[in-house]
Parts: C-alpha cells; sequence; structure tokens
C-alpha cells in the first residue's frame, strides 16, 4: 500500500514554543491531506483538510492561527502548532488521499502520528 | 460533525472465536474503511469498501459495504492474539471531500 511518512515521531517542548509536524506521501501524490488530533483512548478528530497549493479548510472549534497548515506541494503538508500549551499535547496523525498507479483512489492512508508533549 | 455508531466499544474474545463489529450511520458513504491501530501508531488499512453491497476479504478479515450505504461490517475469523488492538471504520460521506471515523473497537484475544 502506499507510504506516508511523519516527523517527528515525538517532541517534548516548552509552553510557549512552536512546534512543527512534517507529513510526507512517499511514494505518491497526495492532493488532499488531513490532519488528526486523537486523545488517549478516543477516536481520529479532524482538524483540517489541506489541498495542495490552497488554504487548509479547518474544522469547526479548530483556531487555524494556532495550528497552521502548509501544504507547498503534493507529496508534503506540515502542521505548526504555535505557541504550544500543555492542553495541546496530544497524538497528531496525518493522512493523505491522492492518487495510486495514475487513478484517483478513495483510500486514505496514515502517517506513524507524532506525540507532542508540551511541559 | 457526522455520526458514525461503531459497536461494540470493546470485546473480549478467545484466541480462536470470529469477531464482528460494525459501523451504522444516517448518512450516506461513498467510500467505508477499516482501519487497525496498535498503542502509539497511526491507524493502518485494513480493508476498503467501494460500492453497496461490496464484501471484501483480506486474509482472515472480511468487511461489508451495507446495501443501504449507511452502515459496514467487518469480521476476523479464527482470532489471535496479535489482532489485539482498536479497530476503527471512517467513511468517507457522499458529496463531501473528508472521511468520519467511528469511535473504535478496542479487541482483546486471549490465548
Amino acid at each position: 500500500g502506499a507510504v506516508v511518512s511523519q516527523h517527528p515521531s515525538w517532541v517534548i517542548c516548552k509552553s510557549g514554543t512552536s512546534v512543527k509536524i512534517e507529513c510526507r506521501s512517499l511514494d505518491f501524490q497526495a492532493t488532499t491531506m488531513f490532519w488528526y488530533r486523537q486523545f488517549p483512548k478516543q477516536s481520529l478528530m479532524l482538524m483540517a483538510t489541506s489541498n495542495e497549493g490552497s488554504k487548509a479548510t479547518y474544522e469547526q472549534g479548530v483556531e487555524k492561527d494556532k495550528f497552521l497548515i502548509n501544504h507547498a506541494s503534493l507529496t508534503l503538508s506540515t502542521l505548526t502548532v504555535t505557541s504550544a500549551h500543555p492542553e495541546d499535547s496530544s497524538f497528531y496523525i496525518c493522512s493523505a488521499k491522492g492518487h495510486l498507479g495514475g487513478a484517483t483512489t478513495g483510500e486514505l492512508f496514515f502517517g506513524e502520528g507524532s506525540r507532542l508533549t508540551v511541559l | 460533525g457526522q455520526q458514525l455508531n461503531q459497536s461494540p466499544q470493546s470485546m473480549f474474545i478467545q484466541e480462536g472465536e470470529d469477531v464482528s463489529m460494525n459501523c451504522t450511520s444516517s448518512s450516506i458513504f461513498n467510500t467505508w474503511l477499516w482501519y487497525k491501530q496498535d498503542p502509539g501508531e497511526g491507524p493502518v488499512l485494513l480493508i476498503a469498501l467501494y460500492k453497496a453491497g461490496e464484501l471484501t476479504s483480506n486474509g482472515r478479515l472480511t468487511a461489508q459495504f451495507g446495501i443501504t450505504r449507511k452502515d459496514s461490517f467487518l469480521n476476523i475469523s479464527a482470532s489471535i492474539p496479535s489482532d489485539v488492538g482498536i479497530y476503527f471504520c471512517a467513511g468517507l460521506l457522499y458529496n463531501f471531500n473528508k472521511f468520519y471515523f467511528g469511535s473504535g473497537t478496542k479487541l482483546n484475544v486471549k490465548p
């Protein structure tokens, strides 16, 4: 299956600093990428949808100025948590939907996740 | 957001038993996906379903896209200890470009 790589897999930062998480599609072009947040023992909550070359679409209740998303190329999307606070500590997961073998698929492939801990 | 009701929430079974879980919604979906997630890792795609009524297998796993397009189930036959994990359904909402997730089914398998 398609491979989506996420980096870093875990990060610890001080309160007030910003953290950038990268999501790359390694063997396909991802026209659309999604960012999810997952709290312990809970399901994935969609934060935003990013389309290559355009502004991200944020879900209701997600602060776009706090969670900056950039989808500059067909293989890379980044999520920057700005001025992080302890309540931002969570597991952040990206996913990509794109083309496999030249055909658009409806499948969604996930990165390994990034665990953010804000002290 | 859209509600995907996934059940059961958790299961405790004996190795060798069959398992069934399902997702239902009041909305119509174009695609149903089933994932397994191990602790500290991202979800891994198990099965993808694209047509109403479609029945697809992946080894011991079988999933079906409901005829009404509002539900899907996942069966695991002859469970083994490595099946332990959390299973999520995800649906691509008709006319929308995003997936919604069920709340997950935590599977425990006793050797």
